[in-house]
């Protein structure tokens, strides 16, 4: 039982440039969802996917682009990384949303990442 | 965007004391949910809350979602070292996003 699979776990980035954070889950979950988490403010919506094809914004989208090209994947894409972007980046999965029986998030162990 | 505060930020304490910390939020929720983070992994689901006045319990763990649906408590009993974390909550309104708190480090001493 994989569940949700970040790659990498820790990246230095230089000012400017871009990388992917990888996101995988072989849970067949429809719902996926990435966070950033900085110290002591929570875990703040990035994107947010329903299936895959569709992608919409969360709270804080800036800076950063999504796709969902099949069930398992979504990846996070920096074009161009800015020091505000140093956080810990966590993807999640979920079956479904309001209705379902089987509630709430399955998270993956996170991808550190510092913009210097 | 929605903003759920924790309290306490941080707390001490001593092996097999009992923990109390609660979420509040400005807005009413349908569902909250409790979720606990070990140091360099991502956050574990603990107890899921739908109704409100409910009361869960999970292990030494008992949750409640508060009667305004404003609020949830958590409290743990009889506490270990392995309580050693972060909690979170979360709170949904309608559809699939939740909004979590800021999170309460939970330190225990031998």
């Amino acid at each position: 039982n994989a569940g949700v699979t970040q790659t990498p776990k820790f990246r230095i980035l230089k000012i400017g440039q871009s990388m992917t954070l990888q996101c995988a889950q072989d849970m067949n979950h429809n719902y996926m969802y990435w966070y950033r988490q900085d110290p002591g403010m929570g875990l703040k919506l990035i994107y947010y996917s329903v299936g895959a094809g569709i992608t919409d914004k969360g709270e804080v989208p800036n800076g950063y682009n999504v796709s969902r090209s099949t069930t398992e994947d979504f990846p996070l894409r920096l074009e161009l990384a800015a020091p505000s972007q140093t956080s810990v980046y966590f993807c999640a999965s979920s079956l479904t949303g309001h209705t379902s029986a089987n509630y709430g998030y399955t998270f993956g162990s996170g991808t550190r990442l510092t913009v210097v | 965007g929605q903003q759920l505060n924790q309290s306490p930020q941080s707390m001490f304490i001593q092996e097999g004391e009992d923990v109390s910390m609660n979420c509040t939020s400005s807005s009413i929720f349908n569902t909250w949910l409790w979720y606990k983070q070990d140091p360099g992994e991502g956050p574990v689901l603990l107890i899921a809350l739908y109704k409100a006045g409910e009361l869960t319990s999970n292990g030494r763990l008992t949750a409640q979602f508060g009667i305004t649906r404003k609020d949830s408590f958590l409290n743990i009993s009889a506490s270990i070292p392995s309580d050693v974390g972060i909690y979170f909550c979360a709170g949904q309104h309608t559809g699939n996003q939740f909004y979590f708190g800021t999170g309460t480090s939970l330190t225990v001493i031998p």
